[in-house]
């Protein structure tokens, strides 16, 4: 999982696996948002979530909520090579000018 | 759309030299992010405009970094005196405001030798 003080985490699995990422933030958050940044590319936006939301889909995606542990997730089912990415989580915070704040990531490795 | 724009998308300056880098955000947008990224430290935040004014530069190391937003359309972010350890990806991201989604650039590599 990620936090914003941990240490990058790296998973390795094979194509066709199903994968869980998580994300633990310190503080209130209106939203979480979870980006990907692919090899020599910026990260990208996948989904968001709202506070008021528990589930949100898109595709092969699923990410979770859960605003009483602070932690959210992210699900890829059926994975692909072209998975392979560096994941992120990002949370909004109270008094902060609307700035979001970047988890240190996950590095996933989807093997052919 | 083109996104957002970065240049140059490498650089390499000595050790003591100046570097500009240079971010077009996507049109209409409000918001504009400077962020730096290495292995070691990971992604972090530098400093943010909204509507040109500087919002929060919490990031930005005191010495010899600054940035600016002369116009809605770019934004430049100065390292002089460049150091070894200034060697990183620096990341520009636009947003159209609020907590919302920021859409990222390419980066600029910079390679201070």
């Amino acid at each position: 999982s990620q936090w914003g003080e941990e240490n990058l985490q790296a998973l390795s699995i094979q194509e066709g696996e199903d994968v869980t990422m998580n994300c633990s933030y310190k503080t209130y958050t209106t939203v979480v948002q979870w980006y990907r940044q692919k090899s020599g590319k910026g990260p990208a936006q996948l989904i968001l979530i709202r506070s008021n939301e528990r589930e949100k889909r898109s595709g092969r995606l699923r990410a979770t909520l859960d605003t009483s542990s602070q932690s959210s997730s992210l699900s890829i089912t059926g994975t692909l090579a072209t998975d392979t990415a560096v994941y992120f989580c990002a949370t909004d915070r109270r008094n902060s000018n609307n700035r979001i704040f970047f988890g240190d990531g996950t590095q996933l490795v989807v093997k052919p | 759309n083109a996104g957002v724009i970065q240049t140059p998308r490498h650089k390499v300056t000595g050790k003591g030299q100046e570097a500009t880098l240079w971010c077009e955000p996507i049109s209409g947008h409000s918001a504009v992010f400077w962020y730096r990224q290495t292995i070691v430290q990971g992604l972090e935040f530098l400093t943010y405009f909204r509507n040109q004014a500087p919002i929060d530069d919490s990031g930005m190391p005191k010495e010899r970094f600054s940035a600016q937003m002369p116009n809605q359309s770019h934004s430049t972010l100065k390292i002089q005196s460049t150091q070894p350890q200034d060697s990183a990806v620096y990341l520009c991201a636009s947003s159209s405001g609020g907590a919302r989604e920021q859409y990222f650039g390419p980066g600029t590599r910079l390679t201070v030798l």
